[in-house]
């Protein structure tokens, strides 16, 4: 079954406390990226990748890291969370100008 | 840079009526867009995509949209709207050729009986 899938649904944490977000793709897809997705902020882009090894910023990078190591995961690490990074993240990919597929999401506070 | 803006937050239907949900969208080149559904505690289900070709596209669980290039628009629609189709809806759009979405901020569409 063709999906995305993040780790974990639910997290808890404290500010400070380095975190990471696994997201995994079983499509061979080379395009992969990470939202929040705030109340009246609908998604926005945290960071992309076009394929293993590249990465850049989308609109709201502040506080998150990437990597794309290999071509089915693309984790999200955030180095120091914050209460402001509290949010729902989706991970999605895609073909190239094809539809993105989403993952469950995961639900993050930072206290 | 591509933009898309939907109008009204929430949307309020009887069961039955007719659903409505409005998109505009700006983009520099020929654009593909998407309607994407959530429900309560879940992911984005895509809806429907319209990327080349055909401007009225039909999608699952009833809903079309039709691309107006002169108008700028993507509005989503359904004839009879059910309980089930409760949830919010994305409108979401990306240059032809490239991956990124930019997604509008959500209608909330709300069934009563």
């Amino acid at each position: 079954e063709a999906q995305v899938t993040q780790n974990p649904r639910y997290l808890i944490t404290v500010t400070g406390k380095k975190l990471t977000v696994t997201c995994s793709q079983n499509m061979n897809h080379e395009y992969m990226s990470w939202y929040r997705q705030d109340p009246g902020l609908g998604l926005r882009q945290i960071y992309y990748s076009m394929n293993v090894e590249v990465t850049d910023k989308g609109d709201v990078p502040e506080g998150y890291k990437v990597s794309r190591k290999e071509k089915r995961n693309f984790p999200l690490i955030l180095e120091s969370p914050s209460p402001n990074q509290t949010s729902l993240y989706f991970c999605a990919s895609s073909a190239r100008a094809s539809e993105a597929f989403f993952g469950q999401g995961t639900r993050l506070t930072v206290v | 840079a591509q933009s898309v803006t939907q109008l009204g937050s929430h949307v309020s239907v009887s069961e039955g009526a007719l659903v409505l949900l409005r998109c505009n969208y700006s983009s520099s080149v020929p654009p593909y867009l998407f309607w994407y559904v959530q429900y309560p505690n879940q992911g984005l289900q895509l809806l429907l995509k319209y990327t080349t070709g055909a401007t009225l596209v039909k999608g699952i669980n009833g809903f079309e949209a039709e691309f107006k290039k002169s108008e700028t628009s993507f509005h989503l629609t359904k004839p009879s709207a059910h309980m089930s189709d409760a949830a919010e809806y994305f409108c979401a759009v990306t240059p032809s050729g490239y991956s990124t979405l930019t997604f509008g901020k959500g209608t909330m569409l709300l069934v009563s009986p």
